[in-house]
């Protein structure tokens, strides 16, 4: 299995804050990295894929970076909204996708 | 644009056989692969298995004994069961579409979009 590690597993930020949260991966995944939003009681939403793309739709103050096993998501100048919990998940095992543990953002 | 609904029975006694249909508007089934996945309360995010519209199925080897997808192109529509369940199987349970792009003779995939999940809870 490739396993996917997120620091931190929470975050307190302020509005107007930057904040980064990175993602290791037990193996070369060369860019088959996905970042997730998940806000409580709703289903995750695609935030970005192939570790930079940014999704449609989603805000240019995210952004993702990363290739081979370090990955890291930013987000600046964080928004009301922004805070939630964050997922990466690597697709270059499709015979196993795996996520990472989570990343919580709460409003400090 | 494409949605999709999870549905079934929110409550299945433990060793029975849990169910689900995830029917799909919007758009076609066909020419993608669909995930099942599942979220504990609290808890991160599983991937239980993906099936392509021809019928080929790949599952997590955590489960692979117990799961069994399916397709119904005429309804657009699949479905997903897991037999003997136990309570470790309560969880929000979510399809989503596996959508991607071809790249250097491999595909790119990512979940997107995904049903607003369907909690079950596995209880006598």
């Amino acid at each position: 299995d490739i396993q996917l590690t997120q620091s931190p597993s929470s975050l307190s930020a302020s509005i107007g804050d930057r904040v980064t949260i990175t993602c290791r991966a037990s193996q070369n995944i060369i860019n088959f990295l996905n970042w997730y939003q998940q806000k409580p009681g709703k289903a995750p939403k695609l935030l970005i894929y192939d570790a930079s793309t940014l999704q449609s739709g989603v805000p240019s103050r995210f952004s993702g970076t990363g290739s081979g096993a370090d990955f890291s998501l930013t987000i600046t100048s964080l928004q009301l909204e922004d805070f939630a919990t964050y997922y990466c998940q690597q697709s270059y095992s499709n015979s196993l996708y795996t996520f990472g543990q989570g990343t919580k953002l709460e409003i400090k | 644009q494409v949605q999709l609904q999870e549905s079934g029975p929110g409550q299945v006694k433990p060793s029975e056989t849990l169910s689900l249909t995830c029917p799909v508007s919007g758009g076609s089934i066909s020419g993608y692969w669909w995930s099942w996945l599942r979220q504990p309360a609290g808890k991160g995010l599983e991937w239980i298995g993906r099936i392509y519209t021809s019928g080929n199925s790949v599952y997590n080897p955590s489960l692979r004994s117990r799961v069994t997808m399916s397709v119904d192109t005429s309804k657009n529509q699949i479905s997903l069961k897991v037999n003997s369940v136990t309570a470790a199987d309560t969880a929000v349970y979510y399809c989503a579409r596996e959508t991607g792009r071809l790249s250097n003779s491999r595909w790119h995939l990512w979940f997107d979009p995904w049903g607003r999940g369907t909690l079950v809870t596995v209880s006598s």
